[in-house]
């Protein structure tokens, strides 16, 4: 068991660019999750999937963000024209089907938009 | 889910029990709580969950009260290595997404 991984780790963009991060959830774990954190804060429900279906999406999610799980396995979150207020950690998490008790993070992503 | 309150910050001694309190008044009969915690730079870890009864594994105790309006996460001997940001979390068992919704939690500050 590997646990959760995401790339990059850190990504550097200048306001207006798309930006595109991957997660890599445990094997097996249905359940995926993204979320977003700003320093000095918890973090904040995006997004998740159950397989390769969309089933929740936050507020938050504005209509440049899009996520992606295409075959219900790693998925993908994409950033289009970044604004400065992007600047945040962004969360990957995964869970095992029946098992939504714990959720298991991976390192995150550090977006910086200059 | 309900909405938890915990202190901003505490601080430990190396070796002692840390207490972490958490208030959570308004909390539902099929409402569950949670602990996660995130060490500086890292993605939050799950710690600990109960719904009545007190719990412990090999990470902490969680002990919560008979009406079930607060609880403590108890880390029996702090190590530097707790050092990190504790959230305590409500939320409803099954049937549900099972987002979490994080506060702010309480920085734990273990001192040598």
């Amino acid at each position: 068991d590997t646990g959760v991984s995401q790339d990059p780790r850190h990504k550097i963009t200048k306001r207006g660019q798309n930006v595109t991060f991957r997660c890599d959830p445990i094997s097996e774990h249905n359940r995926l999750y993204w979320y977003r954190q700003t320093l000095g804060q918890g973090p904040e429900f995006l997004t998740y999937f159950q397989n390769e279906a969309q089933l929740e999406k936050s507020r938050l999610l504005s209509d440049r963000f899009s996520a992606e799980r295409p075959k219900g396995s790693f998925s993908t979150l994409e950033i289009q024209r970044t604004e400065q207020g992007d600047s945040a950690m962004y969360l990957c998490a995964s869970s095992p089907a029946g098992r939504t008790d714990t959720q298991y993070f991976g390192p995150g992503t550090r977006l910086t938009v200059l | 889910d309900a909405k938890t309150t915990q202190p901003p910050s505490m601080d430990c001694a190396e070796g002692r029990a840390a207490n972490l309190p958490c208030n959570h008044s308004t909390i539902s009969g099929n409402e569950y709580v949670y602990w996660y915690r995130q060490i500086h730079s890292q993605g939050p870890q799950y710690i600990i969950h109960g719904l009545k009864n007190n719990e412990t594994n090999e990470m902490a105790s969680l002990i919560i009260t008979e009406d079930r309006k607060s609880s403590t996460l108890i880390l029996p001997h702090a190590t530097l290595r707790d050092t990190a940001v504790y959230y305590c979390i409500v939320r409803a068992g099954s049937g549900n997404t099972g987002k979490l919704i994080f506060g702010q939690g309480t920085t734990l500050q273990v001192k040598p």
